[in-house]
């Protein structure tokens, strides 16, 4: 089975500037998550997709952040203005439906604002 | 916020060795679960436990659970060095399903 995935691996831009990330889920997973991981600490959840409809958001700065899921497959998460308190590694997880057993992590982008 | 908090923050054990990390957490939960993450990496998922269960294994991983404490552990036995990793612990709560991490534990198994 493919695993989740998320491009690009890595992202240098500067503050004020845009930023997009891209995720592709497992197959058939029908939930999806965006996660953000600041260096040394857990990851935080900012957007939570069942299908193409948004589950929760309620952690997800949207003076700056979105994020959409417009067919119930793939995932961009946009950033604009980015700061430079946003450089972290962006982590899109699935799993097949809400309260299924684990999820499957992709390898996460890492976004470094200077 | 967090809901789980792991304990210790970081641990270095000699290969062979037994290594243990704890979970604590605030509100009720469905199900606890463990996380690893190496390096740049994204997370595996290591094992779930439901809140009805109070102890699981796999492999060379035990997972405890209490429920009455909100506290879980985490047991590695037979520690070896690609076992040095970040270890989570995430609960599962609401009706949501809304998955929550903790701060992690640093491990590091020194050959």
């Amino acid at each position: 089975e493919a695993g989740v995935a998320q491009s690009p691996r890595y992202k240098i831009i500067e503050k004020r500037q845009s930023v997009a990330f891209w995720c592709n889920p497992i197959s058939g997973h029908a939930t999806l998550y965006w996660y953000q991981q600041i260096l040394g600490q857990g990851p935080k959840l900012l957007i939570q997709f069942q299908n193409n409809g948004v589950v929760d958001d309620s952690q997800l700065p949207k003076d700056r952040f979105s994020a959409e899921r417009l067919k119930g497959v793939d995932s961009t998460l946009k950033i604009q203005p980015a700061k430079l308190e946003d450089s972290a590694v962006y982590l899109c997880a699935s799993s097949l439906h809400q309260g299924a057993s684990g999820y499957t992590f992709g390898s996460g982008t890492r976004l470094t604002v200077v | 916020s967090q809901q789980g908090e792991e304990d210790p923050q970081a641990l270095s054990i000699q290969e062979g060795e037994n290594a243990t990390m704890n979970c604590s957490y605030k509100t009720s939960i469905n199900n606890l679960q463990w996380y690893r993450q190496n390096s740049g990496r994204g997370l595996v998922h290591l094992i779930l436990i439901r809140s009805n269960e109070r102890e699981k294994h796999s492999g060379r991983l035990r997972v405890t659970l209490d429920t009455s404490k909100k506290s879980s552990s985490l047991l590695i036995t037979a520690s070896r060095a690609a076992d040095t990793a970040s270890y989570f612990c995430a609960t599962d709560e609401g009706a949501g399903n809304m998955l929550t991490f903790g701060g992690g534990t640093r491990l590091m198994v020194k050959p």
